[in-house]
């Protein structure tokens, strides 16, 4: 079975610190692409980030990074410089090829931004 | 450009109807998948179509059906309402750009439809 762990259902951070979610998941599987999505309160899921496992190089997109450890099937998300609008669900995610192209997303964490 | 689209946006029903949620995926998506998201929880993967043809299911039961038109809408049936089917139905569509394609094609979601079922 695939799945997917965040152990932390909540999280918070003050505007402008860094913060680390993070992500572990199970499979033995070699070629799959790693997701972080984001859900803002009574609004659409978007993608935040995307990790493709064959890469080693870990992904950035602005403010957003992740480590991905392969051989720990560890796949974090750092937020650097966080905004009030970063409150939101994040949910990791990963994807294989004889899934049908399913998502395997995890709980999800719960991100707070105060002032 | 529009993005996924998804009617109603929210419904309710009773135990033993039936319902019908539509999705429309952004202009030039040829691939749809459906996904519920119970309160409190991931999304769990429900269905995919391409180009009018399942590709894959996820472990629901078969009162879960669902198709996709010829202009690569979708409709996502439910029978048999059950009170744990109340949840967010999220549809996602992706460009799947060839047979072998999927792998990490980016898929971007609608807004989703809200089933209460009473």
């Amino acid at each position: 079975a695939q799945t997917v762990t965040q152990s932390q259902p909540e999280m918070s951070v003050q505007e402008a610190e860094t913060v680390t979610l993070s992500c572990t998941y199970d499979t033995s599987e070699n070629n799959y692409y790693l997701f972080w999505y984001k859900q803002p309160p009574s609004r659409q899921m978007i993608l935040v980030i995307r990790q493709e496992a064959y890469k080693q190089q870990n992904a950035t997109e602005n403010r957003f990074s992740v480590n991905f450890q392969k051989a720990a099937k560890s796949f974090s998300l750092k937020i650097s410089d966080s905004q009030l609008g970063d409150t939101a669900m994040y949910f990791c995610a990963f994807m294989i090829s004889n899934s049908g192209y399913a998502l395997n997303f995890g709980k999800g964490t719960s991100l707070l931004v105060t002032p | 450009d529009a993005g996924v689209t998804q009617s109603p946006t929210h419904l309710i029903k009773t135990r033993g109807q039936q319902v019908t949620l539509r999705c429309s995926p952004i202009s030039g998506h040829k691939s749809v998948s459906w996904y519920q998201q119970v309160l409190g929880q991931g999304p769990q993967f429900i269905f995919q179509y391409y180009e009018k043809e399942e590709r894959g299911r996820g472990n629901f039961p078969d009162r879960f059906s669902a198709r996709q038109f010829p202009n690569y809408s979708s409709e996502l049936n439910v029978n048999a309402l059950l009170l744990g089917d109340s949840a967010l139905y999220l549809c996602a569509s992706s460009l799947l750009t060839g047979l072998t394609g999927g792998i990490g094609e980016t898929q971007y979601f609608g807004p989703g439809t809200r089933l209460l079922v009473l």
